[in-house]
């Protein structure tokens, strides 16, 4: 079982809607990576966190998506106006040591879009 | 660019057999090669990893060969498994990514006839 708690599974929302994900690091772990697997197997990387600090975001994140790691609260992904490409899976993985890469990612949220 | 390319897309193998699947990069900079499997409806999971320090990791049934000279790795599974039947990603870190960046191939999709 993943130590990286990641919910919901499963989220269906209209085009425009909002569609929040939330993820819980593994214990003591203060690097938090974002990431969306498209249907393509393509991985895209969102955003990384060194505790409640952006360490870098790409554009797409910039603009629509909408990303925090508060302390003592679940880290949170939110799309503001959800569109069909957003469907994929998003994954949530966690690390003790920023640089490090031997992370292990969430169950995933997987997101559709209708 | 694809800055990691696997191949071939899918393969089918018999039970006991021996799967190969293959992984080339770009960037020469990149220090880090994870391997990951991922069932379907689940995520990625880590499967083994090895750095440019050493050109084999074993682990049980799987293997890594590496070729830092012509950038390629390959997984190896012997006696390969119905069980085993899953998508194979290779990654890649370090180099000038993001810090702690995984960047993905498209994977490899197995198949293990028993």
């Amino acid at each position: 079982n993943s130590k990286v708690i990641q919910t919901p599974r499963y989220l269906v929302k209209g085009q425009g809607q909002k569609a929040k994900m939330r993820c819980i690091p593994e214990k003591g772990h203060p690097v938090v990576f974002w990431y969306q697997q498209n249907k393509n197997n393509e991985f895209k990387f969102l955003i990384n966190f060194q505790n409640q600090e952006v360490l870098q975001q790409i554009d797409m994140t910039e603009k629509r998506f909408s990303a925090e790691c508060p302390s003592n609260s679940p880290c949170s992904l939110e799309i503001q106006s959800s569109e069909a490409g957003d469907s994929a899976l998003y994954l949530c993985a966690s690390s003790l040591i920023r640089g490090h890469s031997d992370y292990t990612f969430g169950s995933g949220t997987r997101l559709l879009v209708i | 660019q694809q800055q990691v390319r696997q191949s071939p897309q899918s393969l089918t193998v018999w039970e006991g057999e021996t799967a190969i699947l293959n992984c080339s990069y770009e960037d020469s900079t990149f220090d880090y090669f994870p391997w990951y499997w991922q069932f379907p409806r689940e995520s990625p999971a880590l499967l083994i990893a090895i750095r440019p320090v050493s050109n084999k990791k074993e682990d049980g049934r799987f293997t890594i060969f590496f070729n830092k000279r012509e950038k390629k790795l390959s997984l190896h599974i012997t006696d390969s498994q119905p069980g085993d039947s899953a998508t194979y990603f290779c990654a890649a870190s370090g180099g000038t990514q993001v810090v702690g960046q995984l960047t993905f191939g498209r994977g490899t999709r197995l198949q293990v006839y028993a």
